[in-house]
């Protein structure tokens, strides 16, 4: 079982650059969420879908970031521009089904920081 | 007000001591409810649901008072390794949306 797999584990960019952060969910999971920690924010949610299909977004900060579901085993969560308090670590979590009683099982996280 | 709060802490306790942590929810028609647990650096891991009857697992017990909008986790018998960041979890009446808390911090000294 190879759990939630993220990558890059670390990043460090310029002010103004693209960024693009992976994930692969559990085989078998059929919902994918986004989440990114700060200190002063705690845990926040950006995005979720099930089946591909984004379901909420209300929590993407604003334009510059954007995510997508191309298949059931890939997303990805692009900023561009990058700012220096996008600074956080970034989570990825699958789980099985589209219930709010299903574990979440998270990735290892981004730590990704805009210089 | 926030959709979720808990003290930060820190609790800084000695081994075999009992501690417990509130979280507070903003929601009454919240309806799942989950403590997970953090260790630095690492990503969050379930470690129990709460039930509405209030659930044992070990030395482990969570509770949810639904009247007055919080869970609790209790831990006796404190190990070293029980050090972490305990995240309070709630689901939104609404969607697959779950809203962590902030954590509260737990330090077992020996």
């Amino acid at each position: 079982d190879a759990g939630v797999i993220q990558s890059p584990r670390h990043e460090v960019t310029e002010m103004g650059q693209e960024v693009t952060l992976r994930c692969k969910p559990i085989s078998g999971h059929n919902s994918l969420f986004w989440y990114r920690q700060t200190m002063m924010r705690g845990l926040e949610l950006l995005i979720y879908f099930n089946n591909n299909v984004p379901i909420d977004d209300s929590g993407m900060p604003e334009d510059r970031f954007s995510a997508k579901m191309p298949n059931a085993s890939f997303s990805t969560l692009k900023i561009q521009p990058s700012e220096p308090r996008d600074s956080a670590v970034y989570f990825c979590a699958s789980s099985f089904g589209s219930s709010t009683n299903e574990k979440l099982f998270f990735g290892s996280g981004t730590q990704l920081s805009v210089l | 007000r926030k959709e979720v709060e808990q003290d930060p802490g820190p609790f800084n306790v000695p081994e075999g001591a009992t501690v417990a942590f509130n979280c507070t929810y903003s929601n009454s028609a919240s309806q799942s409810f989950f403590w997970y647990r953090q260790d630095c650096r690492k990503e969050p891991k379930l470690l129990m649901s709460v039930y509405s009857s209030g659930n044992e697992d070990g030395r482990f017990t969570a509770q949810l008072n639904r009247a007055s909008q919080y869970i609790s986790l209790l831990i006796r018998d404190s190990k070293l390794s029980d050090s972490a960041t305990y995240l309070c979890v709630v689901s939104l009446e609404y969607g697959n949306k779950l809203v962590f808390g902030a954590g509260t911090i737990l330090r077992v000294k020996s």
